[in-house]
């Protein structure tokens, strides 16, 4: 079993559709939760960054952990094409060495 | 404005030929990582370095070795190219508890 599982997708939903990507994972003692856009032979670039249980918006974005159920959510609104690209999430432990699920790919359609 | 350069972008080689990439950095950051990405797979990490003259193996290391002379450098060295190293390679870096910036990336393929 990974120590954290992600849906590899793809996702594929309609222009201004809220869109949902999830992660779990098995170790109770990751602390820090980051979720990573990637564009097409791109490196990935960080989106969002927690440390604790509970939300954190930004714009239309929003990171969801819950480290009662071990399970991250990151939440897109009024998503756009330009949203299309592959997600990651990653997390890590009190240490600079990040574990990273395989990856969702959404395409959003006009 | 600070960033990190991977080179070459891609690159075709032969099994057995000793490969070197380059990851070059201006964040003036202390830790370096190199990780490869393969379809089912994600960001696996092969080696890391928390400063100049500090190497770690990561997951992956067999068959790689990277060394630290200088803080904006950390070279990727495939010994003796294997057709299981077909990949493509990011270079990222932070300074100590914050988040990685991320290279574009060099697809490498050995044939």
């Amino acid at each position: 079993q990974k120590e954290v599982e992600q849906d590899p997708g793809p996702l594929s939903v309609p222009e201004g559709a809220i869109v949902s990507l999830n992660c779990t994972y098995s170790n109770s003692a990751f602390q820090y939760f980051m979720w990573y856009r990637q564009y097409s032979r791109k490196g990935p670039e960080l989106l969002m960054y927690t440390y604790s249980s509970g939300n954190k918006e930004d714009g239309r974005f929003t990171a969801q952990v819950d480290k009662s159920s071990k399970y991250i959510s990151l939440f897109i609104r009024d998503s756009q094409p330009s949203d299309s690209a592959t997600y990651l999430c990653a997390m890590r432990f009190n240490t600079d060495k990040l574990i990273f699920g395989t990856g969702t790919r959404l395409q959003v359609f006009p | 404005d600070a960033e990190i350069t991977q080179s070459p972008r891609h690159k075709i080689t032969e099994t057995g030929r000793q490969v070197t990439l380059a990851c070059h950095q201006t964040w003036n950051h202390n830790n370096m990582f190199w990780y490869r990405q393969d379809l089912g797979h994600g960001l696996r990490l092969i080696h890391y370095s928390y400063g100049v003259h500090d190497t770690n193996k990561g997951e992956v290391s067999d068959g790689y070795s990277v060394s630290r002379s200088n803080t904006e450098d950390l070279p990727l060295t495939l010994e003796s190219a294997a057709s299981s190293q077909t990949s493509v390679y990011f270079c990222a870096s932070s300074n100590g508890g914050e988040p990685q910036h991320f290279g574009d990336g060099t697809r490498l393929s050995i044939l």
